[in-house]
């Protein structure tokens, strides 16, 4: 679990407030996720970079933004949340993207309430 | 396609007896299955995956799973249970070449000392 690290583990933001959250991997890993899990929801995949290309958007509003400058990092810049939108995101990363033999190591998540 | 399905969403065994938690996949292809553990306040861990090598898995703490493509189950057990298996449980599909791994609801298993 120390591979990925992930900051702030806890965060509370007013909707009107922009804020980033970061994942950092020292694994040399190649491909990075966003996860959002809900309570009593499954884990609901974001996005995924490989190579620092973004390769999948799952029909993520555009008030979250992510930014990959390198394989090793990863943010989620957020802005005009919802309510709803208070969750724990976590941050994954794999050898490769498109492989799901390839295991992918999460980090502990940030708990993310919108006031 | 792709999907999961956690039979049940808690489960509760006494320490030092055994452990089974549920999950029915469907997968159009030939599948990856894995099993992840989430403690309170951490991420998910990987228990265990099968990726179409032998049936029965073995994992990480005594855990163990077996595919069964007949019965479209992937089912975790363990012989004893451990206070310290006191926690969260996703099983999780994939399909190789697709970047979408597909997670059931959890289990939550708790451990009645």
């Amino acid at each position: 679990e120390t591979g990925v690290t992930q900051t702030p583990r806890h965060l509370v933001m007013g909707m009107t407030n922009k804020k980033s959250l970061k994942c950092e991997q020292h694994l040399g890993h190649n491909a990075m996720y966003w996860y959002k899990q809900s309570a009593k929801k499954p884990l609901e995949l974001m996005f995924v970079y490989n190579f620092k290309e973004q390769t999948e958007n799952n029909s993520v509003p555009s008030r979250f933004s992510p930014e990959c400058p390198n394989s090793s990092h990863l943010f989620l810049h957020l802005h005009t949340l919802q309510p709803e939108d208070s969750a724990l995101y976590l941050c994954a990363s794999s050898r490769l993207a498109g492989g799901s033999t390839d295991t992918q190591y999460f980090g502990p998540g940030t708990r993310l309430t919108v006031l | 396609a792709q999907s999961v399905t956690q039979l049940d969403s808690h489960v509760s065994v006494s320490e030092g007896t055994p452990v089974l938690l549920r999950c029915n996949y469907s997968s159009s292809y030939s599948p990856s299955l894995f099993w992840y553990v989430q403690h309170p306040n951490k991420g998910l861990q990987l228990l265990l995956k099968y990726t179409s090598a032998a049936t029965l898995v073995k994992g990480i703490n005594g855990f163990e799973a077996e595919f069964k493509k007949s019965e479209t189950s992937f089912h975790l057990t363990k012989p004893s249970a451990h206070m310290s298996d006191a926690a969260e449980y996703f099983c999780v599909v994939g399909v190789f070449g697709n970047e979408k791994l597909t997670f059931g609801t959890g289990t939550r298993l708790t451990i009645i000392p």
